[in-house]
């Protein structure tokens, strides 16, 4: 079964300034996808970044990036120039197999500090 | 132009009893989720539907019911309500490849008292 581990419940961030947070998995499957997904208050679900497996290449999408780790199963995610409006819960998931659901970790609430 | 609707978002009920919540995604997607969200922020997985056809049952109670009219609804029914099913209630869709992005509906907040 596959498992995600996010070791930081709470992560705080001087505006402007990087932040990184942490993610760990655990899977069998040879073909998956890792998503990072953000739940301001609002709780709406909003995907981050995308990562497939099977590409060396770490994803970016503008002040967002990742350091994925394959051999390591880790799956970290930077945030640049943090902004206010980047306070919120932040989640790791796993996607892959037959049946495509998604594993989510625990969760990194994310606050920052003007 | 909401792409994955439900409906409500709030729901207060008492328990033992019955209540539905509904899905919508107008994306053309063929696959629909619910996910749990209970008070500890902790999203799991409930059922999905593939064109229609169940085929993810998360050992969940028998007390939760599925039903998938057609690809673009995806509806939840709870049976005699307990205290633990008080949570955040998400539907989500995608086309069924790893590769794609569920799309989240806004959740429905029920409070079972």
């Amino acid at each position: 079964a596959q498992t995600v581990t996010q070791s930081q419940p709470e992560m705080s961030v001087q505006e402007a300034e990087t932040v990184t947070l942490s993610c760990t998995y655990d899977t069998s499957e040879s073909d998956y996808y890792l998503f990072w997904y953000k739940q301001p208050p609002s709780r709406q679900m909003i995907l981050v970044i995308r990562q497939e497996a099977y590409k060396q290449q770490n994803a970016t999408e503008n002040r967002f990036s990742v350091n994925f780790q394959k051999a390591a199963k880790s799956f970290s995610l930077k945030i640049s120039d943090s902004q206010l409006g980047d306070a919120a819960m932040y989640f790791c998931a796993w996607g892959g197999g037959a049946t495509n659901k998604l594993i989510f970790g625990t969760g990194t609430l994310l606050a920052v500090q003007p | 132009d909401t792409a994955v609707s439900q409906t409500p978002k709030y729901l207060v009920t008492q328990m033992g009893n019955d209540k539905s919540i509904k899905c919508e995604q107008n994306l053309g997607h063929d696959t629909m989720y619910w996910y749990k969200q209970d008070s500890k922020k902790f999203l799991k997985i409930m059922f999905s539907y593939n064109n229609k056809e169940l085929i993810i049952n998360e050992t969940v109670p028998n007390r939760f019911s599925p039903k998938s009219p057609d690809k673009a609804h995806l509806n939840l029914h709870i049976n005699s309500l307990e205290l633990g099913d008080s949570a955040v209630y998400f539907c989500a869709s995608s086309q069924q490849t790893a590769a794609n992005e569920q799309f989240f509906g806004p959740g429905t907040r029920l409070t079972v008292l």
